[in-house]
């Protein structure tokens, strides 16, 4: 079974330009989440989808972050305009209904 | 406020050296609680779901434990390979979101 999958893995923009961030969940995992980690600090939920459906969406931070989820299938998260807090690493996770989650690698982003 | 406190931050061990590691969690109400590994550059890798206190989940050298008010996760004879980060994770009822603690970063030395 393929796992999820991120990319790009790693991504360094100048601050004010837009990034966009792609997962690819596990095949027929309807809950796909987003969550990040900052310098260091605990890993914080952004956003949770079931299928194309925004279920919680608490953790996004400001409206400079922006996720969809087209089809149900893979997702995007869109950070416009970047700035130098947001950099961090990038998680995405699947899951059935009360598993725990499968996570990909995460894309590191920096902004400077 | 939802909150999980992991202890140690940090953990030196010998190998063959048995510890455990504490995750104390303050949550209005329980769906679950989650143990995750963390290796350098990758994302969490799932390791165990505790639903109830007195519950007890075992894979290999790791056990989990469950109480009202924390968890543990015990580490029999660890190995080097057992070194990584270890997460615990809270999943109040009503959704799906999940709250990490900062990890407990264990090292084993050969």
């Amino acid at each position: 079974e393929a796992g999820v999958t991120q990319f790009p893995s790693h991504s360094v923009i100048e601050k004010g330009q837009t990034v966009t961030l792609r997962c690819d969940p596990i095949s027929g995992h309807d809950n796909l989440y987003w969550y990040r980690r900052v310098m260091g600090k605990e890993i914080k939920f952004l956003l949770h989808f079931v299928k194309e459906s925004k279920q919680d969406e608490s953790g996004m931070p400001n409206n400079r972050f922006l996720a969809e989820r087209t089809g149900g299938t893979y997702s995007t998260l869109k950070v416009q305009p970047a700035e130098l807090e947001d950099s961090g690493v990038y998680f995405c996770a699947s899951s059935q209904e009360y598993d725990g989650y499968t996570f990909g690698s995460g894309t590191r982003l920096t902004v400077v | 406020e939802d909150q999980v406190t992991q202890s140690p931050e940090a953990l030196r061990l010998q190998e063959g050296e048995s510890s455990s590691l504490n995750c104390s969690y303050t949550v209005s109400g329980l769906r679950g609680l989650f143990w995750y590994r963390q290796d350098p550059g990758k994302g969490p890798e799932f390791l165990f779901t505790l639903y109830s206190a007195g519950e007890e989940k075992e894979k290999e050298r790791l056990k989990a434990t469950l109480t009202k008010k924390e968890s543990f996760l015990h580490i029999t004879a660890p190995k080097p390979e057992d070194s990584a980060t270890y997460l615990c994770a809270v999943r109040p009822t009503g959704g799906f979101k999940t709250i990490f603690g900062a990890g407990t970063r264990l090292f084993v030395k050969a």
